[in-house]
């Protein structure tokens, strides 16, 4: 079992939809990314977080450490946010990321 | 934000020859820097890290004589891939790390084609 899981895998969705994205991961941590990569290959920050929730434009991002729980939320989707959502945790005793394995996500006009 | 980049974008070389890949912090000094390599449809691989002024540590069974890094400045790291094979043909991502902080700034990454 990988330490770091996300659902779906794939995603299909007619612009305007509400999406979400889940990742729940198996050890300690220290902060959890989402990251964005365009089919161009180039990776995005989206958010770093340790507790609560953060909002940037139309995306979400709530943690639930008690539950070791993730969700990656966009409102109002755009066929611009089509790419593949990373769900990456800092572990507590490194700083590398432990990498879930993507959600690939397509929005369609 | 910070930002990283990275040169070139895309290179291809000859089996047998080297290639040497540059990432730079531009507004920030990063103090760890991390490679990270890529198939297709697949998640990042972390290769190694690298500290500023010291060795690179590097991944499980990612070789350190074929993946050179050296970390010389607070702005500057290189990957190397020496006497690159086809089987290396893959996306080289390496991101920034500032002091004492979780988050990593990612460069564009590098396509890499062995013929």
């Amino acid at each position: 079992k990988n330490e770091v899981e996300q659902s779906p895998q794939n995603l299909t969705a007619q612009e305007g939809e509400f999406i979400t994205i889940n990742c729940s991961y198996s050890v300690g941590i220290s902060a959890l990314h989402w990251l964005q990569q365009h089919p161009g290959g180039g990776i995005v920050s989206l958010f770093m977080l340790s507790s609560g929730k953060k909002k940037h434009g139309r995306l979400i991002a709530t943690i639930n450490i008690q539950e070791k729980h993730s969700s990656l939320h966009i409102t109002a989707s755009h066929p611009r946010d089509s790419a593949v959502y990373i769900c990456a945790v800092s572990s507590y005793n490194t700083d590398k990321l432990i990498f879930g394995t993507g959600t690939r996500l397509q929005v369609f006009p | 934000g910070a930002v990283v980049s990275q040169h070139p974008s895309w290179v291809i070389c000859k089996s047998g020859t080297s290639v040497k890949i540059e990432c730079r912090s531009l507004d920030f000094q990063a103090t760890t820097m991390f490679w990270y390599r890529q198939f297709p449809k697949q998640s990042l691989m972390l290769m190694a890290t690298s500290n500023e002024g010291s060795k690179a540590t590097y991944e499980q069974g990612v070789e350190k004589d074929k993946f050179l890094i050296n970390h010389a400045s607070l702005t500057l790291s290189t990957l190397t891939v020496t006497s690159a094979h086809p089987e290396d043909s893959s996306f080289y991502i390496c991101s920034g790390q500032r002091p004492s902080s979780y988050e990593q700034y990612f460069g564009p990454g590098t396509r890499l084609t062995v013929t």
